[in-house]
């Protein structure tokens, strides 16, 4: 069965480096998305992306954060200039659309850990 | 505000028994309402979907239901077992792409 994927799992990283964080989305899905969950919170959107442009994204997803598709299969999230509070599990998701359903499906994450 | 919240937080039964997880929203437009099961350090797996029309769904030995006049939501699971201990996540769509979650129960089935 096609799954999300992504690279790495966990990522271990000193405050202000940047960090880009991998996603291969289930091969025919058109939208693309991002969503982080800090240990012991809610699962939060931060951005959606469909025809190589971001359609929604959150207050969260300020100018520390980018997203790109740079080839026919990676989406990658690119955070600039990590921060303590970034730390959290990062998900991509992706899907198809259908009867104006937008069913996910959720990678297994990225644990990212800013120290 | 666009806001889910679940009831209870936390919840531990015996294997094989039943139990019903709690769902309220205040989102609008609605457009969808989903159950996800999230294991320990893993992504979220989707359990059902509904839209306002629909009132009750199942998937194996789980079934949401849905009153949409009352924005309320229920799961239930029957026959509980050992591998269902994870968190049950309530996901309430406005629109297309944008999904608002809920904080999650978390279920331990014991032996």
């Amino acid at each position: 069965e096609p799954e999300v994927t992504q690279t790495p799992s966990h990522q271990v990283t000193q405050m202000g480096q940047e960090v880009i964080l991998r996603c291969v989305p289930i091969s025919n899905h058109l939208y693309f998305y991002w969503y982080r969950q800090i240990l012991g919170q809610k699962v939060e959107f931060l951005v959606s992306f469909y025809n190589n442009e971001i359609s929604e994204k959150s207050e969260i997803f300020d100018d520390q954060f980018s997203v790109e598709r740079p080839d026919g299969s990676n989406f990658t999230l690119k955070i600039r200039s990590t921060k303590l509070e970034d730390s959290a599990m990062y998900f991509c998701a992706s899907s198809e659309v259908w009867q104006g359903f937008y069913e996910q499906y959720f990678g297994p994450g990225t644990r990212l850990t800013v120290t | 505000k666009n806001q889910v919240e679940q009831s209870p937080q936390s919840l531990i039964i015996l294997e094989g028994k039943n139990c019903t997880l709690q769902c309220n929203y205040t989102v609008s437009p609605f457009s969808n309402l989903r159950w996800y099961k999230q294991d320990t350090g893993r992504g979220p797996v989707s359990l059902t979907i509904m839209t306002f029309s629909e009132n009750t769904k199942s998937n194996g030995r789980y079934t949401a239901t849905l009153d949409a006049d009352t924005k309320q939501s229920s799961l239930h699971i029957t026959a509980s077992q050992l591998s269902d201990s994870a968190s049950y996540i309530c996901v309430v769509s406005a629109r297309a792409g944008k999904l608002i979650f809920g904080q999650g129960t978390t279920l331990q089935v014991k032996p």
